[in-house]
């Protein structure tokens, strides 16, 4: 089974940028979709977007579509979530997920997340 | 974009009985393959959403089987057969019929 680990911690201002990654071992980087959702705290989970690596393709949710930005690099297994004009309300935390893209399974595989807070 | 609707929102369990989730979607989420594209998630505390059903009714793999999904159309309910003490979280409907994703409200299940 594919595992996700995500990277650390981010503390950011309100109009810069944050860049989330995802590295995928044990499985077929390939063969999958990644998912990214969010989730602000004490709220549920927001879908922001995914991309197929393979493909390069990338669809977004339409009140992110402006300020976020989804790529990968098969070569390292790495997906990564790019963020820009960050505001109080992106707090939150980030979580990378994997779906097998030929198949409808879920998304069965989920990094550990990552909280992104928004301060000045 | 597809409305999910949770019901209840809050669920006080009893360990060994029954309980049950309902989810209802404001289009059908009946894919002209027969499939219904919803998919149940549990998110336990401080731990990631992990998958428990997907296309309605098929287990993930190591779901234990006191989990079980049902429905079609636009009605969808996640029942647990026996509550054990480690089902207690935030459980939530997602579907994957189309972009964007959207995910009911949660209900959290609590003890």
């Amino acid at each position: 089974q594919v595992q996700l680990v995500q990277s650390a911690t981010e503390v950011k201002k309100p109009g810069s940028s944050v860049r989330v990654s995802c590295k995928a071992s044990g499985g077929t980087f390939s063969t999958s979709t990644i998912n990214w959702v969010r989730q602000a705290p004490g709220q549920g989970l927001e879908w922001m977007g995914r991309i197929i690596p393979m493909l390069n393709i990338a669809d977004y949710a339409q009140n992110l579509q402006d300020r976020i930005t989804l790529n990968a690099d098969k070569s390292t297994s790495t997906a990564y979530m790019e963020l820009r004009s960050l505001r109080p309300e992106d707090t939150a935390v980030y979580y990378c997920a994997r779906r097998e893209t030929a198949l409808d399974l879920g998304l069965d595989s989920w990094g550990q997340g990552t909280l992104v807070t928004v301060s000045s | 974009d597809i409305v999910m609707a949770q019901s209840p929102l809050s669920l006080p369990v009893t360990p060994g009985e029954p309980a049950a989730i309902s989810c209802r979607s404001s289009q059908s989420l009946l894919h002209s393959n027969g499939d219904n594209y919803v998919e149940w998630y549990l998110q336990k505390p401080g731990q990631s959403p992990q998958l428990l059903i997907y296309l309605a009714s098929n287990r993930a793999a190591g779901v234990p089987d006191r989990f079980s999904g049902s429905g079609s159309g636009t009605d969808f309910t996640l029942k647990i057969s026996r509550v054990e003490a480690e089902d207690v979280g935030v459980y939530y409907c997602m579907q994957a019929l189309q972009t964007p994703r959207t995910f009911g409200q949660g209900t959290k299940v609590e003890i």
